[in-house]
């Protein structure tokens, strides 16, 4: 099974309108963690957002939220007021305890186009 | 200057050639992990070191090396490369419990 699944390969906003991005994990390690990064055009990979999984609440970075359902195994990121410089790929990860040591699960990741 | 720092950006070499991708940071974390990216396939974890005396293999490390010469560095050989180890290599940092970050990638290409 996929550690990471993101079934969304495009998707496309409205400017100032807000859009979810989809993400699902598996993982029996009760001890784990959920990033969300961006890679634009350019290449470089930035960190947006983490979850423990631990963590009551759902983590928020300015207009970036994590819309986190645990007994779902789906860890959405919310974009709010959307904007041009928005448009990248978005990748999911996963950071697990395994046998061998800690191991880390990136998603095929979602493109997002926004749109004037 | 960048903080996680990847050598060379763009790389073009033959088949059967070796070739080291070097990663130097000066954010002071104790891992440190090499990636590669594929299209439509995301990023796969190759190799990571949580300390100078450690190293472990990733998703994917048959056909690759790693070697850490110090905490700030950590890099990557190919010792015949082929032309499927065509992508784009990610070195990223972290501290335990904490996001990891990323180099600005190098691509890798193999003729």
């Amino acid at each position: 099974a996929q550690k990471i699944t993101q079934t969304q390969p495009g998707m496309f906003v409205q400017e100032k309108e807000a859009v979810t991005l989809d993400c699902t994990y598996d993982t029996s390690d009760p001890s784990y963690g959920l990033f969300w990064y961006k890679q634009p055009s350019s290449g470089e990979m930035i960190f947006l957002i983490y979850q423990g999984s631990y963590d009551q609440q759902n983590a928020t970075e300015g207009r970036y939220s994590l819309n986190f359902q645990k007994a779902r195994k789906s860890a959405n990121l919310v974009i709010s007021a959307s904007q041009l410089g928005d448009s990248a790929m978005y990748f999911c990860a996963m950071r697990e305890r395994t046998n061998t040591g800690n191991q880390f699960y990136f998603g095929t990741g979602t493109s997002l186009t926004v749109i004037p | 200057d960048a903080d996680v720092t990847q050598t060379p950006r763009n790389r073009i070499t033959k088949t059967g050639k070796r070739i080291m991708l070097e990663c130097s940071q000066t954010k002071g974390h104790d891992r440190m992990y090499w990636y590669r990216q594929d299209p439509g396939l995301g990023l796969r974890l190759i190799y990571y070191s949580f300390d100078v005396k450690d190293i472990n293999k990733g998703e994917i490390s048959d056909g690759y090396s790693v070697s850490r010469q110090a905490q700030a560095k950590f890099s990557l050989s190919l010792e015949s490369a082929i032309p499927n180890q065509t992508a784009l290599y990610f070195c990223a940092t972290s501290m335990f419990g904490q996001p990891q970050h990323f180099g600005d990638g190098t691509r890798l290409s193999i003729l």
